[in-house]
Protein backbone atom coordinates (compact mmCIF):
# COMPACT_ATOMS: atom_id res chain seq x y z
CA UNK A 1 0.00 0.00 0.00
CA UNK A 2 1.96 3.04 -1.30
CA UNK A 3 2.32 6.69 0.14
CA UNK A 4 3.56 9.27 2.89
CA UNK A 5 4.20 8.28 6.34
CA UNK A 6 4.18 11.65 8.64
CA UNK A 7 5.15 10.94 12.51
CA UNK A 8 4.50 11.90 14.63
CA UNK A 9 0.75 13.26 14.80
CA UNK A 10 1.65 15.92 17.50
CA UNK A 11 4.53 17.09 18.75
CA UNK A 12 5.22 19.38 21.56
CA UNK A 13 8.38 21.56 21.64
CA UNK A 14 10.04 23.44 24.61
CA UNK A 15 11.75 26.63 24.41
CA UNK A 16 15.46 26.37 23.12
CA UNK A 17 14.46 22.90 21.69
CA UNK A 18 15.43 21.13 18.86
CA UNK A 19 12.59 18.55 16.62
CA UNK A 20 12.69 16.30 13.82
CA UNK A 21 9.55 15.22 12.18
CA UNK A 22 9.93 12.25 10.07
CA UNK A 23 8.46 11.81 6.62
CA UNK A 24 8.91 8.28 4.62
CA UNK A 25 7.31 7.53 1.11
CA UNK A 26 7.53 4.36 -0.42
CA UNK A 27 6.50 5.80 -4.02
CA UNK A 28 9.72 5.83 -5.58
CA UNK A 29 9.45 9.67 -5.92
CA UNK A 30 12.23 11.56 -6.82
CA UNK A 31 11.05 14.62 -5.33
CA UNK A 32 10.03 15.58 -1.64
CA UNK A 33 8.76 19.03 0.00
CA UNK A 34 7.48 20.29 3.29
CA UNK A 35 5.26 22.44 3.63
CA UNK A 36 3.77 24.54 6.27
CA UNK A 37 -0.38 25.49 7.05
CA UNK A 38 -1.10 28.15 9.36
CA UNK A 39 -5.39 29.05 10.02
CA UNK A 40 -6.37 31.40 7.24
CA UNK A 41 -3.16 30.86 5.31
CA UNK A 42 -2.48 28.52 2.14
CA UNK A 43 0.40 26.13 2.62
CA UNK A 44 3.98 27.60 2.44
CA UNK A 45 7.26 25.74 1.45
CA UNK A 46 9.61 25.35 3.62
CA UNK A 47 12.41 22.89 2.06
CA UNK A 48 12.27 20.59 -1.33
CA UNK A 49 14.82 18.10 -2.65
CA UNK A 50 14.73 17.01 -6.29
CA UNK A 51 17.07 14.21 -5.52
CA UNK A 52 19.31 11.76 -2.87
CA UNK A 53 21.80 14.45 -1.15
CA UNK A 54 20.18 17.50 -2.73
CA UNK A 55 18.01 19.92 -1.31
CA UNK A 56 16.79 23.89 -1.80
CA UNK A 57 15.25 25.77 0.43
CA UNK A 58 11.62 27.57 -0.32
CA UNK A 59 10.13 30.53 0.66
CA UNK A 60 10.52 30.11 4.23
CA UNK A 61 13.31 28.14 5.24
CA UNK A 62 14.71 30.14 8.04
CA UNK A 63 14.84 28.31 11.58
CA UNK A 64 14.08 24.96 9.49
CA UNK A 65 16.76 22.25 8.03
CA UNK A 66 16.21 18.99 6.28
CA UNK A 67 18.15 15.80 5.31
CA UNK A 68 18.06 13.37 2.15
CA UNK A 69 20.49 10.66 2.89
CA UNK A 70 17.90 8.16 1.36
CA UNK A 71 15.35 8.51 -1.87
CA UNK A 72 12.32 7.27 0.70
CA UNK A 73 12.83 9.77 3.65
CA UNK A 74 13.36 13.65 4.28
CA UNK A 75 13.12 14.47 8.01
CA UNK A 76 12.28 18.29 9.18
CA UNK A 77 14.44 19.65 11.81
CA UNK A 78 12.41 22.40 13.56
CA UNK A 79 14.88 24.90 15.58
CA UNK A 80 14.98 26.83 18.35
CA UNK A 81 15.93 29.66 15.92
CA UNK A 82 12.53 28.88 14.54
CA UNK A 83 10.31 31.57 17.18
CA UNK A 84 6.77 30.61 15.60
CA UNK A 85 6.94 26.90 15.05
CA UNK A 86 2.95 26.22 16.33
CA UNK A 87 1.88 25.23 12.76
CA UNK A 88 0.85 22.20 10.63
CA UNK A 89 3.65 20.83 9.05
CA UNK A 90 2.72 18.47 5.57
CA UNK A 91 5.66 16.73 3.89
CA UNK A 92 4.65 15.53 0.28
CA UNK A 93 6.20 14.17 -2.89
CA UNK A 94 5.89 13.90 -6.70
CA UNK A 95 7.26 11.73 -9.54
CA UNK A 96 10.01 14.43 -10.15
CA UNK A 97 10.61 17.77 -8.92
CA UNK A 98 8.31 20.77 -9.38
CA UNK A 99 6.62 20.43 -12.56
CA UNK A 100 3.16 20.54 -13.40
CA UNK A 101 2.36 17.42 -11.53
CA UNK A 102 0.11 16.48 -8.29
CA UNK A 103 1.80 16.06 -5.12
CA UNK A 104 0.88 13.11 -2.89
CA UNK A 105 0.82 14.27 0.43
CA UNK A 106 1.02 12.58 3.69
CA UNK A 107 -1.60 12.96 6.81
CA UNK A 108 0.66 15.95 8.68
CA UNK A 109 1.64 16.96 11.89
CA UNK A 110 0.73 19.39 14.47
CA UNK A 111 3.52 21.01 16.21
CA UNK A 112 2.56 23.50 19.40
CA UNK A 113 5.17 25.04 21.84
CA UNK A 114 4.78 24.21 25.54
CA UNK B 1 2.06 37.77 -1.07
CA UNK B 2 -0.37 35.75 -2.02
CA UNK B 3 -0.51 34.83 -5.31
CA UNK B 4 -3.51 32.41 -5.36
CA UNK B 5 -6.67 33.47 -3.04
CA UNK B 6 -9.79 31.66 -2.14
CA UNK B 7 -11.97 34.89 -1.10
CA UNK B 8 -14.29 32.61 0.66
CA UNK B 9 -12.88 30.45 3.97
CA UNK B 10 -16.41 28.64 4.27
CA UNK B 11 -19.51 27.54 2.19
CA UNK B 12 -22.42 25.63 3.25
CA UNK B 13 -24.96 23.90 0.60
CA UNK B 14 -27.59 21.80 0.24
CA UNK B 15 -27.17 18.22 -0.43
CA UNK B 16 -28.07 17.89 -4.01
CA UNK B 17 -27.39 21.18 -5.07
CA UNK B 18 -24.45 22.71 -6.79
CA UNK B 19 -21.11 23.87 -4.92
CA UNK B 20 -19.04 26.36 -6.73
CA UNK B 21 -15.59 27.05 -5.39
CA UNK B 22 -13.71 29.65 -6.28
CA UNK B 23 -10.35 30.90 -6.83
CA UNK B 24 -8.03 33.50 -8.17
CA UNK B 25 -4.65 34.70 -9.15
CA UNK B 26 -1.85 37.16 -9.89
CA UNK B 27 0.90 35.60 -11.24
CA UNK B 28 0.36 35.11 -15.27
CA UNK B 29 3.24 32.58 -15.46
CA UNK B 30 0.92 29.66 -13.36
CA UNK B 31 0.16 27.06 -16.69
CA UNK B 32 -1.47 24.65 -14.48
CA UNK B 33 -4.11 24.59 -11.26
CA UNK B 34 -5.27 21.71 -9.07
CA UNK B 35 -8.06 20.99 -6.83
CA UNK B 36 -7.13 19.12 -3.37
CA UNK B 37 -9.68 17.68 -0.80
CA UNK B 38 -8.69 17.65 2.92
CA UNK B 39 -10.76 16.13 5.58
CA UNK B 40 -10.12 16.78 8.96
CA UNK B 41 -6.75 14.81 10.50
CA UNK B 42 -5.79 13.87 7.00
CA UNK B 43 -3.30 15.07 4.31
CA UNK B 44 -4.56 16.79 1.04
CA UNK B 45 -5.83 14.83 -1.62
CA UNK B 46 -5.85 15.30 -5.33
CA UNK B 47 -8.89 16.03 -6.64
CA UNK B 48 -8.48 17.91 -10.43
CA UNK B 49 -6.64 19.63 -12.72
CA UNK B 50 -6.57 21.72 -15.57
CA UNK B 51 -3.91 22.87 -18.11
CA UNK B 52 -4.11 26.40 -19.36
CA UNK B 53 -4.45 25.51 -22.93
CA UNK B 54 -7.77 24.39 -21.83
CA UNK B 55 -11.36 26.49 -20.26
CA UNK B 56 -12.66 23.21 -19.01
CA UNK B 57 -12.07 19.56 -17.64
CA UNK B 58 -14.70 17.27 -16.13
CA UNK B 59 -14.29 14.33 -14.00
CA UNK B 60 -17.33 12.75 -12.83
CA UNK B 61 -19.08 15.29 -10.47
CA UNK B 62 -16.16 17.56 -10.63
CA UNK B 63 -15.80 19.95 -13.21
CA UNK B 64 -12.85 22.75 -13.01
CA UNK B 65 -13.57 25.92 -14.86
CA UNK B 66 -10.90 28.36 -16.01
CA UNK B 67 -10.96 31.81 -17.16
CA UNK B 68 -7.43 32.95 -17.77
CA UNK B 69 -8.36 36.93 -18.74
CA UNK B 70 -9.91 37.26 -15.97
CA UNK B 71 -7.35 34.69 -13.69
CA UNK B 72 -10.05 32.73 -12.74
CA UNK B 73 -10.71 29.26 -11.81
CA UNK B 74 -13.88 27.67 -9.98
CA UNK B 75 -14.90 23.89 -9.35
CA UNK B 76 -18.04 23.16 -9.76
CA UNK B 77 -19.61 19.88 -7.55
CA UNK B 78 -22.87 18.58 -9.03
CA UNK B 79 -24.56 16.91 -7.21
CA UNK B 80 -23.17 17.78 -4.14
CA UNK B 81 -22.86 15.32 -1.15
CA UNK B 82 -22.66 15.21 2.16
CA UNK B 83 -19.25 13.21 1.57
CA UNK B 84 -18.08 16.42 -0.29
CA UNK B 85 -17.96 18.50 3.11
CA UNK B 86 -14.06 19.21 3.52
CA UNK B 87 -11.59 21.45 3.01
CA UNK B 88 -10.91 22.23 -0.81
CA UNK B 89 -7.60 23.92 -1.50
CA UNK B 90 -6.50 25.34 -5.00
CA UNK B 91 -3.09 25.15 -6.38
CA UNK B 92 -1.43 26.98 -9.27
CA UNK B 93 1.85 26.21 -10.62
CA UNK B 94 4.26 27.47 -13.53
CA UNK B 95 8.05 26.57 -14.24
CA UNK B 96 9.39 25.48 -10.95
CA UNK B 97 6.59 27.33 -8.75
CA UNK B 98 3.53 26.14 -7.12
CA UNK B 99 1.20 28.06 -4.59
CA UNK B 100 -1.73 27.41 -2.65
CA UNK B 101 -4.90 29.00 -1.73
CA UNK B 102 -6.24 29.46 1.52
CA UNK B 103 -8.48 26.83 1.31
CA UNK B 104 -12.63 26.75 1.59
CA UNK B 105 -14.58 24.76 3.84
CA UNK B 106 -17.37 23.15 1.95
CA UNK B 107 -20.72 21.75 4.04
CA UNK B 108 -23.02 19.95 2.34
CA UNK B 109 -25.91 19.29 4.51
CA UNK B 110 -28.31 16.32 4.15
Amino acid sequence: DGGITQSPKYLFRKEGQNVTLSCEQNLNHDAMYWYRQDPGQGLRLIYYSQIVNDFQKGDIAEGYSVSREKKESFPLTVTSAQKNPTAFYLCASSPRARTNEKLFFGSGTQLSVL
Amino acid sequence: DQQVKQNSPSLSVQEGRISILNCDYTNSMFDYFLWYKKYPAEGPTFLISISSIKDKNEDGRFTVFLNKSAKHLSLHIVPSQPGDSAVYFCAASGGSDMRFGAGTRLTVKP
